[in-house]
């Protein structure tokens, strides 16, 4: 099975802030990697797919690198709406997500 | 645009089976190449993938959940479903179901159910 390790687990970090989340997989997976966001109590929302296309309707300050087994999400100027838990999915072999990164106000 | 929507009991005691369906609306199930499939999210954890189906009826499943899952279509009702058997306290989590697109990330999301196990 695919593993994803997420890091940092928690970041804390300011209005205009730039912010990067990694993901790594234990083998490669191309580019198959999509980027989530989830606010508590709510359904994640897709950011990212194939590892940098931007989902239709979401942010510039959104964007997304990488490919093989090392891959990021960063957010260029942090916003009050961006305060929440991002998720990494594989989709390349079954299908995994990572642990999650809660971005919370510092 | 299309929706989807999970429904099915909110308690199920311990060692009975979990049914839960997802309805789609705004699309055909069987029509064009998606991937359909189901997540669950134990209370203050991360997002699990338990498993899909293709509109063409395949199904994958998580190893660590393939002896309990069952996956399946209804396409004269525009749903799938999830059968998970053997429940446990562990198995308490809000479900989700999604669409998949092919190369794509899951683009469409169920709301979620809260599904508790406990007698």
């Amino acid at each position: 099975d695919i593993q994803m390790t997420q890091s940092p687990s928690t970041l804390s970090a300011s209005v205009g802030d730039r912010v990067t989340i990694t993901c790594r997989a234990s083998q490669s997976i191309n580019s198959w990697l999509a980027w989530y966001q989830q606010k508590p109590g709510k359904a994640p929302k897709l950011l990212i797919y194939k590892a940098s296309s931007l989902e239709s309707g979401v942010p510039s300050r959104f964007s997304g690198s990488g490919s093989g087994t090392e891959f990021t999400l960063t957010i260029s100027s942090l916003q009050p709406d961006d305060f929440a838990i991002y998720y990494c999915h594989q989709y390349n072999s079954y299908w995994t997500f990572g642990q999650g990164t809660k971005v919370e106000i510092k | 645009q299309v929706q989807l929507q999970e429904s099915g009991p909110g308690l199920v005691k311990p060692s009975q089976t979990l049914s839960l369906t997802c309805t789609v609306s705004g699309g055909s199930i069987s029509s064009g190449d998606y991937y359909w499939g189901w997540f669950r999210q134990p209370p203050g954890k991360g997002l699990e993938w338990i498993g899909y189906i293709h509109s063409s009826g395949t199904t994958s499943y998580n190893p660590s959940l393939e002896s309990r899952v069952t996956i399946s279509l209804d396409t004269s009702k525009n749903q799938f479903s999830l059968r998970l058997s053997s429940v446990t306290a562990s198995d308490t989590a809000v479900y989700y179901c999604a669409r998949k697109p092919p190369q794509y990330g899951l683009d469409v999301w169920g709301q979620g159910t809260t599904v508790t196990v406990s007698s």
